[in-house]
């Protein structure tokens, strides 16, 4: 059974840079199936940022106007996000998780616990 | 961002049928691409419950249906128990914008 976990730091400052990297076990991110992250903004709902697979294929939120980056690192078996320039609108939950799905009709089947971010001066 | 449309909140006692609905466009569900429905229980991270339109991943009661036509899809449930009580999300795919995965606002199950 997939399993993930979310690690990064709990608090930034405005305009630093965040870093979160999702471990996975269970299963190997090389055999395949896209990664990605999705965040919980308080009060509102879910917001999709990045989904990657393990050969650098990427797809990032346009709304997130070219802050973000994913990466992956197959011999540690995780993968990671940056986001930079954050404001106090990037408070959120941040959550990793597996893509699966073909053609479009992608779903999320394998989420983590979720990684609470907050952004204050 | 999202532009599938949930209402904000729905409520029925236990034992009642509640159906939460999911309205899209002509670039997500209109264009074709599947709805799927996650469950959160506040304090939990989401959990797939219905993708592909209707089908259940192991482990999801058949309580739980889902159906989409056209730019609509909706989501019910049967025989509501407390424990349903949680946000529920659509999810789609929007060809308008490269790689764009959208998910509803959300709604929020109370049972009474």
């Amino acid at each position: 059974q997939v399993r993930l976990l979310e690690s990064g730091p709990g608090l930034l400052k405005p305009s630093e840079t965040l870093s979160l990297t999702c471990t996975v076990s269970g299963f190997s991110i090389s055999s395949g199936y896209y990664w990605g992250w999705i965040r919980h903004l308080p009060g509102k709902g879910l917001e999709w940022i990045a989904t990657m697979y393990q050969r650098g294929i990427t797809y990032y939120n346009v709304f997130l106007k070219g802050r973000v980056t994913m990466s992956v690192d197959t011999s540690r078996n995780q993968f990671s996000l940056n986001l930079t320039s954050v404001t106090a609108a990037d408070t959120a939950v941040y959550y990793c998780a597996r893509r699966v799905g073909a053609a479009g009709d992608y779903y999320f089947d394998s989420w983590g616990q979720g990684t609470l971010v907050t952004v204050s001066s | 961002q999202s532009v599938l449309t949930q209402p904000p909140s729905v409520s029925g006692a236990p034992g009642q049928r509640i159906t939460i609905s999911c309205t899209g466009g002509s670039s997500n569900l209109g264009a074709d691409y599947n709805v799927h429905w996650y469950q959160q229980i506040p304090g939990s991270s989401p959990k797939l419950l219905i993708y592909d339109n209707t089908n259940r991943p192991s482990g999801v009661p058949d309580r739980f249906s889902g159906s989409k036509s056209g730019t609509s899809a909706s989501l019910a449930i049967t025989g509501l128990q407390a424990e349903d009580e949680a946000d529920y999300y659509c999810q789609s795919y929007d060809s308008s914008l490269s790689g764009l995965v959208l998910f509803g606002g959300g709604t929020k199950l109370t049972v009474l």
